[in-house]
């Protein structure tokens, strides 16, 4: 029944290690998002896919590296792990692009030591 | 630098008072979302606003979009503890990037 799923909800992992989160959402939508938020609830976008294609790419160390298989799955791997990596990744989707809704999935809480 | 500031931070208030968030800018947005977020979970969407100085009335809550499309706010009438969260406005630029602001945390003491 979950709209958008992620996993795993809890990640703790050592510097320099390599890791990847999954995002899947059931609701037919053709945008997904990747989001980070801070220890001080600031949210903003990293990555945006549309129809399997990236739309936006903020300015995101290519450490991170997003992966859109199909429609319905937006996942992110981030290589060599740094201390400032720690922090709630959250995967969203919406009908369309534009001023559409955004379905938020759980989030990824990382913790990266 | 963000491009949207909320305020206040923090605001923590007894149940039945009325309280009033900020969301400011200096550019002007396509459309301004509000979001609540709590604990351990996603935001979620409690409107969208397109028009300059439209309003919204959502049972207790209205929300305000500026005239000029670069400011937002959101009242609460009555406020109830079950309105305690993380409120996070976000406005459209380009038509599909979203700029989240800092976040108003709300605690509704019964």
């Amino acid at each position: 029944d979950t709209a958008v799923s992620q996993t795993p909800k809890y990640l703790v992992t050592q510097m320099g290690n390599d890791k990847s989160i999954k995002c899947e959402q059931n609701l037919g939508h053709d945008t997904m998002y990747w989001y980070k938020q801070d220890s001080k609830k600031f949210l903003k976008i990293m990555f945006s896919y549309n129809n399997k294609e990236l739309i936006i790419n903020e300015t995101v160390p290519n450490r991170f590296s997003p992966k859109s298989p199909d429609k319905a799955h937006l996942n992110l791997h981030i290589n060599s792990l740094e201390l400032g990596d720690s922090a709630v990744y959250f995967c969203a989707s919406s009908r369309q692009q534009g001023q559409e809704t955004q379905y938020f999935g759980p989030g990824t809480r990382l913790l990266v030591l | 630098t963000q491009l949207l500031e909320q305020s206040p931070q923090f605001l923590s208030i007894q149940e039945g008072e009325n309280l009033t968030v900020y969301c400011n800018s200096s550019s002007v947005f396509s459309s301004l979302q509000w979001y609540r977020q709590e604990p351990g979970e996603g935001p979620v969407l409690l409107v969208t606003v397109v028009t300059g100085g439209e309003v919204k009335k959502l049972k207790r809550l209205t929300f305000q979009f500026g005239d000029a499309r670069k400011d937002s706010s959101l009242h609460i009438t009555a406020a109830q503890p079950g309105d305690t969260g993380l409120y996070l406005c976000a406005g459209v630029r380009n038509f599909n990037k979203f700029y989240f602001g800092s976040g108003t945390k709300l605690n509704v003491k019964p």
